[in-house]
């Protein structure tokens, strides 16, 4: 089974400044990793994606995200916090699970606050 | 370009009524999902539809049923609603299974009392 751990339920950021939140999973085997955002009120959006093709992955808005193997990581960055970064943060994995929607498991959240 | 519409925005119900969320997607998509979010659980997968047809529990699925109803409409009914279903309901859906990207609706907030 495949789990998600994000490291800060809330994050707190000037704006400017650089925005790292923190994911680590687990899997038993290669997985994929995705970061969604949620503004408030609205649902889930794509931000960003590894499939495998490369360790570094550019996702909108100036966001990107490593994946490092040997530390079971996938940190999402971004250099410079704007307040529209304002908004929830969540990091899911799946696994090739032979279709089975039940392959995809979502971390709990963070919430990046940018201060003025 | 509406994508992913949910129905209702915001429901309040009394224990034990029933009631059905509908959900619609325009974009041809295979699978569609039902997921619910809690404060400081993330999102919990109740119910999924791989494809037209076929529809499958998921980590939630006690106190819930859906409908695949055709390719675009995806419903999930409580028959009986109890307050530990209060939370708010996203669908989603993919053009073909989970590991490509979801594109949810704007939520169902839902209260039980």
């Amino acid at each position: 089974a495949q789990s998600v751990t994000q490291l800060g339920s809330h994050v707190s950021v000037s704006e400017g400044a650089l925005v790292l939140l923190r994911c680590n999973y687990s899997s038993s085997v290669p997985p994929y990793l995705f970061w969604y955002v949620q503004y408030p009120n609205q649902g889930l959006q794509l931000l960003l994606k590894y499939t495998s093709a490369a360790t570094l992955v550019k996702g909108i808005n100036g966001f990107e995200a490593e994946f490092k193997k040997s530390e079971t990581s996938f940190h999402l960055t971004k250099p410079s916090a704007h307040m529209s970064d304002a908004a929830e943060y969540f990091c899911a994995v799946s696994i090739n699970s032979g279709g089975g929607a039940d392959g995809l498991t979502f971390g709990k959240g963070t919430h990046l606050i940018i201060q003025p | 370009n509406a994508g992913v519409t949910q129905t209702p925005k915001f429901q309040v119900l009394k224990t034990g009524q029933s009631m059905t969320l509908q959900c619609a997607q325009d974009m041809n998509h295979n699978s569609m999902y039902w997921y619910r979010q809690d404060p400081g659980m993330g999102l919990r997968l109740i119910y999924y539809s791989a494809s037209e047809g076929t529809t499958d529990k998921g980590e939630v699925p006690n106190g819930y049923n859906v409908s695949r109803l055709n390719k675009r409409e995806f419903s999930l009914r409580l028959e009986s609603a109890a307050p530990s279903q209060t939370s708010v309901y996203f669908c989603a859906s993919s053009y073909r299974g989970i590991n490509e990207k979801l594109f949810f609706g704007s939520g169902t907030q839902l209260s039980v009392l």
